[in-house]
Protein backbone atom coordinates (compact mmCIF):
# COMPACT_ATOMS: atom_id res chain seq x y z
CA UNK A 1 0.00 0.00 0.00
CA UNK A 2 1.63 3.16 -0.78
CA UNK A 3 2.29 5.63 2.22
CA UNK A 4 2.85 8.60 0.87
CA UNK A 5 0.46 10.61 -1.59
CA UNK A 6 1.53 14.00 -3.33
CA UNK A 7 -0.22 17.03 -4.50
CA UNK A 8 -0.03 17.85 -6.77
CA UNK A 9 0.80 15.68 -9.59
CA UNK A 10 2.18 17.82 -11.60
CA UNK A 11 3.08 21.41 -11.42
CA UNK A 12 4.67 24.06 -14.17
CA UNK A 13 5.92 27.42 -12.96
CA UNK A 14 8.31 29.72 -14.43
CA UNK A 15 11.92 30.41 -13.07
CA UNK A 16 12.22 32.39 -10.67
CA UNK A 17 8.90 31.39 -8.85
CA UNK A 18 8.62 29.02 -5.92
CA UNK A 19 7.26 25.89 -5.97
CA UNK A 20 5.36 23.89 -3.46
CA UNK A 21 4.76 20.08 -2.82
CA UNK A 22 2.68 18.41 -0.54
CA UNK A 23 2.91 15.00 0.57
CA UNK A 24 0.43 12.94 2.59
CA UNK A 25 0.80 9.61 4.58
CA UNK A 26 -0.87 7.42 6.93
CA UNK A 27 1.06 5.81 9.54
CA UNK A 28 3.48 7.43 12.18
CA UNK A 29 6.80 7.47 11.15
CA UNK A 30 10.57 7.79 12.62
CA UNK A 31 11.53 10.52 9.34
CA UNK A 32 10.32 11.82 6.02
CA UNK A 33 12.67 12.37 2.99
CA UNK A 34 12.53 14.54 -0.10
CA UNK A 35 14.05 12.87 -3.23
CA UNK A 36 14.29 14.43 -6.64
CA UNK A 37 14.38 12.15 -9.78
CA UNK A 38 15.65 13.74 -13.12
CA UNK A 39 13.94 12.16 -15.78
CA UNK A 40 15.49 8.63 -17.04
CA UNK A 41 17.62 8.98 -13.74
CA UNK A 42 18.00 7.51 -10.16
CA UNK A 43 16.62 9.37 -7.29
CA UNK A 44 18.85 11.91 -5.39
CA UNK A 45 18.24 12.34 -1.87
CA UNK A 46 17.52 16.42 -0.99
CA UNK A 47 16.47 16.60 2.52
CA UNK A 48 15.33 14.58 5.79
CA UNK A 49 13.30 15.71 8.62
CA UNK A 50 12.80 13.86 11.64
CA UNK A 51 9.44 13.46 13.34
CA UNK A 52 10.52 15.46 16.07
CA UNK A 53 11.34 18.57 13.91
CA UNK A 54 9.06 21.16 12.44
CA UNK A 55 10.67 22.42 9.74
CA UNK A 56 14.22 22.71 7.89
CA UNK A 57 16.05 24.01 5.47
CA UNK A 58 18.65 23.37 2.80
CA UNK A 59 19.81 26.10 0.95
CA UNK A 60 16.83 27.11 -1.74
CA UNK A 61 14.99 23.97 -0.04
CA UNK A 62 12.18 24.47 3.17
CA UNK A 63 10.55 21.69 3.64
CA UNK A 64 7.85 21.35 6.84
CA UNK A 65 6.55 18.43 8.89
CA UNK A 66 3.58 18.53 10.95
CA UNK A 67 3.28 14.72 12.28
CA UNK A 68 -0.68 16.22 13.87
CA UNK A 69 -1.51 16.10 10.04
CA UNK A 70 0.65 13.16 8.85
CA UNK A 71 1.85 15.82 6.39
CA UNK A 72 5.02 17.45 4.69
CA UNK A 73 5.61 20.34 2.25
CA UNK A 74 8.99 21.18 -0.03
CA UNK A 75 9.36 24.73 -0.85
CA UNK A 76 11.76 25.49 -3.39
CA UNK A 77 12.42 29.29 -3.66
CA UNK A 78 14.03 30.84 -6.88
CA UNK A 79 13.30 28.42 -9.29
CA UNK A 80 15.64 27.56 -11.95
CA UNK A 81 15.29 25.41 -15.28
CA UNK A 82 17.65 22.94 -13.79
CA UNK A 83 14.74 22.23 -11.06
CA UNK A 84 12.76 20.86 -13.43
CA UNK A 85 11.91 16.68 -12.05
CA UNK A 86 9.63 14.37 -10.24
CA UNK A 87 9.79 15.00 -6.31
CA UNK A 88 9.08 12.68 -4.04
CA UNK A 89 8.58 12.25 -0.52
CA UNK A 90 9.43 8.93 1.56
CA UNK A 91 8.45 7.69 4.88
CA UNK A 92 10.34 5.56 7.26
CA UNK A 93 8.40 4.10 10.16
CA UNK A 94 10.37 1.01 10.88
CA UNK A 95 12.19 0.53 13.84
CA UNK A 96 14.95 -1.72 12.85
CA UNK A 97 18.30 -0.70 11.07
CA UNK A 98 17.81 -1.13 7.33
CA UNK A 99 15.86 2.14 5.85
CA UNK A 100 12.78 0.84 4.89
CA UNK A 101 11.19 3.21 2.53
CA UNK A 102 7.85 3.94 1.65
CA UNK A 103 7.79 6.33 -1.46
CA UNK A 104 5.10 8.82 -2.62
CA UNK A 105 3.67 8.54 -5.85
CA UNK A 106 5.70 11.69 -6.81
CA UNK A 107 5.09 15.34 -8.24
CA UNK A 108 6.61 16.11 -11.63
CA UNK A 109 7.62 19.78 -11.79
CA UNK A 110 8.04 21.48 -14.42
CA UNK A 111 10.07 24.82 -14.75
CA UNK A 112 10.12 27.07 -18.06
CA UNK A 113 12.39 29.65 -18.91
CA UNK B 1 27.16 8.89 -6.70
CA UNK B 2 28.22 6.49 -4.54
CA UNK B 3 29.58 4.14 -6.42
CA UNK B 4 26.60 2.18 -7.12
CA UNK B 5 26.17 0.22 -10.86
CA UNK B 6 23.59 -1.60 -12.56
CA UNK B 7 23.84 -4.42 -15.25
CA UNK B 8 21.62 -4.54 -17.87
CA UNK B 9 20.86 -1.07 -17.86
CA UNK B 10 18.26 -2.42 -20.15
CA UNK B 11 16.41 -5.83 -21.15
CA UNK B 12 13.86 -7.30 -23.26
CA UNK B 13 12.26 -10.84 -22.72
CA UNK B 14 9.92 -13.20 -22.96
CA UNK B 15 7.07 -14.35 -20.72
CA UNK B 16 8.47 -17.56 -18.56
CA UNK B 17 12.26 -16.67 -19.05
CA UNK B 18 14.50 -16.12 -15.93
CA UNK B 19 15.84 -13.05 -15.88
CA UNK B 20 18.76 -11.81 -13.17
CA UNK B 21 19.53 -7.87 -12.40
CA UNK B 22 22.84 -7.32 -10.91
CA UNK B 23 23.50 -4.35 -8.52
CA UNK B 24 27.04 -3.76 -7.80
CA UNK B 25 28.79 -1.14 -5.20
CA UNK B 26 32.43 -0.20 -4.37
CA UNK B 27 31.86 1.40 -0.98
CA UNK B 28 31.22 -1.76 1.23
CA UNK B 29 27.67 -0.27 2.49
CA UNK B 30 25.91 -2.96 4.86
CA UNK B 31 22.22 -2.53 3.48
CA UNK B 32 20.83 -2.70 0.13
CA UNK B 33 17.70 -2.50 -1.89
CA UNK B 34 15.64 -3.55 -5.05
CA UNK B 35 12.95 -1.16 -6.18
CA UNK B 36 10.49 -1.02 -8.76
CA UNK B 37 8.63 1.78 -10.63
CA UNK B 38 5.86 1.99 -12.46
CA UNK B 39 3.81 4.93 -12.87
CA UNK B 40 0.88 5.93 -10.58
CA UNK B 41 2.87 3.88 -8.02
CA UNK B 42 6.01 6.01 -7.19
CA UNK B 43 9.21 3.37 -5.82
CA UNK B 44 7.81 0.12 -3.60
CA UNK B 45 9.94 -2.03 -2.45
CA UNK B 46 10.88 -5.72 -3.89
CA UNK B 47 13.65 -6.89 -0.93
CA UNK B 48 16.45 -5.58 0.71
CA UNK B 49 19.70 -6.99 2.20
CA UNK B 50 21.32 -6.53 5.95
CA UNK B 51 24.05 -8.02 5.53
CA UNK B 52 25.79 -10.81 2.86
CA UNK B 53 23.09 -13.83 3.07
CA UNK B 54 20.71 -11.88 4.98
CA UNK B 55 17.86 -10.88 3.20
CA UNK B 56 14.22 -10.04 3.77
CA UNK B 57 10.60 -9.56 1.91
CA UNK B 58 9.65 -6.29 0.83
CA UNK B 59 6.01 -5.02 0.31
CA UNK B 60 5.86 -6.19 -3.67
CA UNK B 61 8.23 -9.34 -3.17
CA UNK B 62 6.00 -12.09 -4.75
CA UNK B 63 7.57 -13.82 -7.77
CA UNK B 64 11.04 -12.32 -7.15
CA UNK B 65 13.97 -13.79 -4.98
CA UNK B 66 17.30 -12.27 -4.05
CA UNK B 67 20.91 -13.28 -3.11
CA UNK B 68 23.87 -11.64 -1.45
CA UNK B 69 26.94 -13.91 -1.72
CA UNK B 70 29.48 -10.66 -1.07
CA UNK B 71 29.15 -6.94 0.32
CA UNK B 72 29.54 -5.64 -3.12
CA UNK B 73 26.42 -7.92 -4.90
CA UNK B 74 22.95 -7.70 -4.83
CA UNK B 75 21.05 -10.17 -7.64
CA UNK B 76 17.43 -9.91 -7.89
CA UNK B 77 16.20 -12.69 -9.52
CA UNK B 78 12.60 -13.24 -11.75
CA UNK B 79 12.12 -17.40 -11.76
CA UNK B 80 9.68 -16.64 -14.38
CA UNK B 81 9.27 -13.60 -15.45
CA UNK B 82 5.29 -12.03 -16.49
CA UNK B 83 4.30 -9.03 -18.40
CA UNK B 84 3.06 -7.35 -14.50
CA UNK B 85 7.35 -7.20 -13.90
CA UNK B 86 7.72 -5.00 -16.82
CA UNK B 87 9.22 -2.18 -15.25
CA UNK B 88 12.02 -0.22 -13.97
CA UNK B 89 13.84 -1.60 -11.70
CA UNK B 90 16.44 0.58 -8.65
CA UNK B 91 18.80 -0.48 -6.55
CA UNK B 92 19.84 1.37 -3.75
CA UNK B 93 22.41 1.54 -0.67
CA UNK B 94 22.41 2.96 2.82
CA UNK B 95 25.08 2.71 5.79
CA UNK B 96 28.48 3.79 6.94
CA UNK B 97 29.75 6.62 6.30
CA UNK B 98 26.46 7.84 5.04
CA UNK B 99 23.84 9.15 7.37
CA UNK B 100 22.02 5.81 8.32
CA UNK B 101 18.38 6.48 6.84
CA UNK B 102 19.92 7.88 3.65
CA UNK B 103 19.47 5.75 0.62
CA UNK B 104 21.48 6.41 -2.58
CA UNK B 105 20.19 4.93 -5.64
CA UNK B 106 21.96 3.42 -8.77
CA UNK B 107 20.77 4.47 -12.34
CA UNK B 108 18.50 1.67 -12.59
CA UNK B 109 17.42 -1.22 -15.21
CA UNK B 110 14.47 -0.87 -17.67
CA UNK B 111 12.79 -3.95 -17.98
CA UNK B 112 10.36 -5.13 -20.85
CA UNK B 113 8.46 -8.92 -20.93
CA UNK B 114 7.03 -9.37 -23.88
Amino acid sequence: SQQGEEDPQALSIQEGENATMNCSYKTSINNLQWYRQNSGRGLVHLILIRSNEREKHSGRLRVTLDTSKKSSSLLITASRAADTASYFCATDGDTGTASKLTFGTGTRLQVTL
Amino acid sequence: DAGITQSPRHKVTETGTPVTLRCHQTENHRYMYWYRQDPGHGLRLIHYSYGVKDTDKGEVSDGYSVSRSKTEDFLLTLESATSSQTSVYFCAISGPPYAPETQYFGPGTRLLVL
